[in-house]
């Protein structure tokens, strides 16, 4: 089983849509967790950091499950600047690196 | 700012060549990784510096791979006899201190250093 798995789409939505990407991770020891955007051509960044039982920012919101390993990234109304891939990212089972599934394309169109 | 700047920005090199890409990290941030990205893929964990730590090498694709992080600040990633799989965009990584749960905060990416291997 990889360490970080997701599923790569593309999701393409409406303006204005809500969209749902989940992600499955192995380490069930990892403590904290995140979501990362890549743009085409440029480095991630961090979108959302997840802690316990999850957190809400504006029109995203990060839900933590532990029982079975995956957390979720739930975009509501979404904008034609969404466009992107999301990353998952966990520790790894030695829990020093944290490590990137291969992201979800996300594409927003009008 | 002062962010994470890594070079070159594009190599090209032939085939059983030696490379070195750099990365300097945000001045302060004890963590750096390299990550690298083929085309249309995800990131691939190479190699992790925690201070003084050992580093963790669990992600080095093989022996060709060797990085090296001299007094906690500059790294350098080198590539011993490239091979065309080589090719992809090699990212560097910082954050500060462990944070929470003993783990890195927010990752701070340089811009990737393109290599192309012909």
């Amino acid at each position: 089983r990889k360490e970080v798995e997701q599923d790569p789409g593309p999701f393409n939505v409406p303006e204005g849509a809500t969209v749902a990407f989940n992600c499955t991770y192995s380490n069930s020891a990892s403590q904290s967790f995140f979501w990362y955007r890549q743009d085409c051509r440029k480095e991630p960044k961090l979108l959302m950091s997840v802690y316990s039982s999850g957190n809400e920012d504006g029109r995203f919101t990060a839900q933590l499950n532990r029982a079975s390993q995956y957390i979720s990234l739930l975009i509501r109304d979404s904008k034609l600047s969404d466009s992107a891939t999301y990353l998952c990212v966990s520790y790894n089972q030695a829990g020093t690196a944290l490590i990137f599934g291969k992201g979800t394309t996300l594409s927003v169109s009008s | 700012g002062a962010g994470v700047s890594q070079s070159p920005s594009n190599k090209v090199t032939e085939k059983g060549k030696d490379v070195e890409l750099r990365c300097d990290p945000i001045s302060g941030h004890t963590a750096l990784y390299w990550y690298r990205q083929s085309l249309g893929q995800g990131l691939e964990f190479l190699i992790y510096f925690q201070g003084n730590s050992a580093p963790d090498k669990s992600g080095l694709p093989s022996d060709r791979f060797s990085a090296e992080r001299t007094g906690g600040s500059v790294s350098t990633l080198t590539i011993q006899r490239t091979q065309q799989e080589d090719s992809a965009v090699y990212l560097c990584a910082s954050s500060l201190e462990p944070g929470l749960a003993g783990g890195p905060g927010e990752l701070f990416f340089g811009e990737g250093s393109r290599l192309t291997v012909l």
